[in-house]
Formats: structure tokens, C-alpha cells, sequence
């Protein structure tokens, strides 16, 4: 099976613009989890999403969203952007709760 | 709120164990163990669920004191490729949503 692929893998922005990044799951995997690292903050929750619908919120500020559509892919945009931002954004499928997680490569993304 | 890890790195030699502890201060309904090498994705290791079991997978296993909120990873006469940071992450019932600890950095040498 394919694992979970994440695009862009590396992304530099400048402060004030979005970025829209995406991830597809694994083929039967309805579960996608986004998760922001950084050497500060460890790795923090953003979102998740079951069958298009977001399950569970991070404490993230509204500039942060998601959506996943009907083939469980999964795309989450940041708008604004700030410096505090630049971030690895991984995505990681599941098939269903309480399951193990299956992380992608991540996004880096870096804001100047 | 985020679980405590602990210690917060531990280097060893090959052979040796380790004991890399996770504790929350909310009531859990599953704990998981996540290993990621420099560089790469964070890879799963193993899911205790609440009920006090233990789990293995190779040299490592794990266990779940649900009533005192903490899980314990074991790892026992460790491998080069062992080296890495650990995460543990929690979940308090069963929404899917995963908090994970700051993680400990283990490495091993020869």
C-alpha cells in the first residue's frame, strides 16, 4: 500500500499570504490528522477529519482551517501568514479512532 | 492539556534498557507511542488502550496505569537503531484527538 504523501514537501512564504497545503491517506483510511512541529512546541493537534467532517479542533487560531473531501484527501490552509508559522505540517491517516496513526513526510514550510 | 515526558533525553549504550516515562493529568482512554528518527515522519510503535494492559513489539514493550494517568515504554537491550525521539500521545475518550508530549531523545551508541 502507499503511505500518505503530503505536497508541497517545502514551501517559502512571505508574512500576510496563505498557503493551502494537501494530503492523501492511505487507500481506506477515513481518518486525516494534521499536526504542526517545531523544536519549541513539540508537535501540537490542529485539526482532524472523519468522512468530511472535523471531529476535533486544536487550540489554533481561526487562521487555520481544513477541509477533507469525499476521497478522504485532505487539505488545510493557513492565511496570514506570520513568522511564528514556519513550521513542519504533517498529516497522518488512520482507518478508523483510537487507531494507530500513519504519518506522511510533512510540509516545511517557511515564512520570511 | 499536554502529557509530561520524562526523562527529557537519556543516552545509552548498546545493550543497555531504557525506561522512557509518559503521565497526564486528565483521565486517559488510550495512550500511543510514536519513534521519529532526524529528518524523517514520526512512525508508530504501539496503542495501549485503558485497562492496565501491557503491549510488546520486538525489544520494546509498554504498559498503562489508567488509574495513575501514565504509560512507561520499555526498551530492553537496545539497538543502534533505537536512536531517535520518542512521543507519547494521549487521548482522553475516544474522539481521535491525539496530544502528544514534548518527546525524549534517545540515543544509542556503540
Amino acid at each position: 500500500k502507499a503511505g500518505v504523501t503530503q505536497t508541497p514537501r517545502y514551501l517559502i512564504k512571505t508574512r500576510g499570504q496563505q498557503v493551502t497545503l494537501s494530503c492523501s491517506p492511505i487507500s481506506g483510511h477515513r481518518s486525516v490528522s494534521w499536526y504542526q512541529q517545531t523544536p519549541g512546541q513539540g508537535l501540537q493537534f490542529l485539526f482532524e477529519y472523519f468522512s468530511e467532517t472535523q471531529r476535533n479542533k486544536g487550540n489554533f487560531p481561526g487562521r487555520f482551517s481544513g477541509r477533507q473531501f469525499s476521497n478522504s484527501r485532505s487539505e488545510m490552509n493557513v492565511s496570514t501568514l506570520e513568522l511564528g508559522d514556519s513550521a513542519l505540517y504533517l498529516c497522518a491517516s488512520s482507518p478508523l479512532m483510537t487507531y494507530e496513526q500513519y504519518f506522511g513526510p510533512g510540509t516545511r514550510l517557511t515564512v520570511t | 492539556q499536554q502529557p509530561v515526558q520524562s526523562p527529557q533525553a537519556v543516552i545509552l549504550r548498546e545493550g543497555e534498557d531504557a525506561v522512557i516515562n509518559c503521565s497526564s493529568s486528565k483521565a486517559l482512554y488510550s495512550v500511543h507511542w510514536y519513534r521519529q528518527k532526524h529528518g524523517e515522519a514520526p512512525v508508530f510503535l504501539m496503542i495501549l488502550l485503558k485497562g492496565g494492559e501491557q503491549k510488546g513489539h520486538e525489544k520494546i514493550s509498554a504498559s498503562f496505569n489508567e488509574k495513575k494517568q501514565q504509560s512507561s515504554l520499555y526498551l530492553t537491550a537496545s539497538q543502534l537503531s533505537y536512536s531517535g525521539t520518542y512521543f507519547c500521545g494521549t487521548e482522553s475518550g475516544n474522539t481521535g484527538k491525539l496530544i502528544f508530549g514534548q518527546g525524549t531523545t534517545l540515543q544509542v551508541k556503540p
